[in-house]
């Protein structure tokens, strides 16, 4: 069963270009999470999204910042106008349908995004 | 607002010594407290998620443990393949699902 997928792996971005992350979650999953790490710093929650729904944004920069899900596909995480402090690694989790309580998410390997 | 603090930052061991690591946290409710392991260059991977206090759970050396204001992650004799940073994460109520993760524990075992 394959694991959650992210591509690219690395991406390197001019200040101003637009960065786009993909991300596939694991087989039977529809949830998806996106989260940034910053260096020496914590994972910090950016999004949720389940299929075409945006659930909770209150982790995303108000501006230049976009997530999508869609029906078909993997979900995308958008940068817009990239700044040097956008640098970071994203990544990316899935878990399955929601129940009262607790459950897991799974990491992908993340996408290092480097702005010069 | 929520708060999850890890502690030490880094911790060096010799292979066979155990040690704990800890993580505290102050939360207006508890759904699940979660450890992920995270290999430099890597995603976290999950390792234990409990539920309420008392509970443990065990993974050949690692034990994780709750209460009502903090977790343990206890490493029996570890080996070198233990080094990782260790992650602690949690669910609140009424935070839809998203995880608060601590800044994470730097586990180094020489051999």
């Amino acid at each position: 069963n394959a694991g959650v997928m992210q591509n690219p792996r690395h991406l390197v971005r001019r200040r101003g270009q637009e960065a786009r992350l993909r991300c596939s979650p694991m087989k039977g999953h529809s949830h998806v999470y996106w989260y940034r790490q910053l260096p020496e710093e914590g994972l910090k929650f950016m999004v949720y999204l389940q299929k075409e729904n945006i659930i909770d944004e209150s982790g995303m920069p108000k501006e230049r910042f976009s997530a999508e899900f869609p029906k078909e596909g993997p979900s995308i995480l958008r940068i817009q106008q990239v700044v040097r402090g956008d640098s970071a690694a994203y990544f990316c989790a899935s878990s399955p349908v929601v129940r009262d309580g607790a459950y897991e998410q799974y990491f992908g390997p993340g996408t290092r995004l480097t702005v010069t | 607002e929520d708060q999850v603090t890890q502690s030490p930052e880094a911790l060096r061991l010799q292979e066979g010594e155990s040690s704990s690591l800890n993580c505290s946290y102050t939360v207006s409710g508890l759904r699940g407290l979660f450890w992920y392991r995270q290999d430099p260059g890597k995603g976290p991977e999950f390792l234990f998620t409990l539920y309420s206090a008392g509970e443990e759970k065990e993974k050949e050396r690692l034990k994780a443990t709750l209460t009502k204001k903090e977790s343990f992650l206890h490493i029996t004799a570890p080996k070198p393949e233990d080094s990782a940073t260790y992650l602690c994460a949690v669910r609140v109520t009424g935070a839809n699902s998203k995880l608060t993760f601590g800044k994470g524990i730097t586990l180094s075992v020489r051999p």
